[in-house]
């Protein structure tokens, strides 16, 4: 099976700009979660999406947005981009009846 | 408030020796979930091993063995006969009852090199 996938590998937005970041999950998988990592906070949960249906959502600002479409397929937005926002953007999915999420090969955001 | 705690920022290790990466974690849930991944510097984080709560045995996965002590609270990775490609940083996690199997708290993580 192919792993998780993730498009763009690298991005480099400017501030105040929006970016959309992609991820294909694991065939089968219904449960696709996203994370930010960062050297100063390190990972950090941001919002988990199953079924089409937001389940859980990180202590991260509104600016920060997220979709799952019928495929599972998920999509995050990230609007009025901040310095802080330049991150590895990390998405897992994970299979309905286990826990185990298996991540993708992230996204380098770089806001300048 | 729940956390992990990892208190080994870096460590090295001799090729084809064992080491153990300590994690600590902090929840008031009785079922849990404890995992342990390898972030090598490309990025991409790698499940290596899982520890349910009410799992009595500790679990194993080929080289990666977890050293679960419920009632310390404590979770440690025990990598055997270390490799050149065991260099990485290493992260525990934990899900709580309370939260969606799909969210993970992390750890600072371990930065991990294997020296030949």
């Amino acid at each position: 099976k192919a792993g998780v996938t993730q498009t763009p590998r690298y991005l480099i937005k400017t501030r105040g700009q929006q970016v959309t970041l992609s991820c294909s999950p694991i065939s089968g998988h219904r449960s696709v979660s996203w994370y930010q990592q960062t050297p100063g906070q390190g990972l950090q949960f941001l919002f988990e999406y199953f079924s089409e249906t937001q389940r859980n959502k990180g202590n991260f600002p509104g600016r920060f947005s997220g979709r799952q479409f019928s495929n599972s397929r998920s999509e995050m937005n990230v609007s009025t981009l901040e310095l802080g926002d330049s991150a590895l953007y990390l998405c897992a999915s994970r299979p309905t009846s286990l826990e185990t999420q298996y991540f993708g090969p992230g996204t380098r955001l770089l806001v300048l | 408030a729940q956390k992990i705690t990892q208190t080994q920022p870096g460590m090295f290790v001799q090729e084809k020796e064992a080491v153990t990466l300590d994690c600590t974690y902090d929840t008031s849930d009785q079922s849990y979930g404890l995992f342990w991944y390898k972030q090598p510097s490309s990025g991409e984080m790698i499940f290596l091993i899982y520890q349910g709560s009410y799992d009595e045995q500790n679990a194993t996965e080929g080289r990666y063995s977890l050293n679960f002590q419920k009632a310390r609270k404590s979770a440690n990775l025990v990598i055997s006969a270390s490799q050149l490609g065991d260099s990485a940083m290493y992260f525990c996690a934990m899900r709580q009852t309370t939260d969606s199997w799909g969210k993970l708290q992390f750890g600072a993580g371990t930065q991990v090199v294997v020296t030949p």
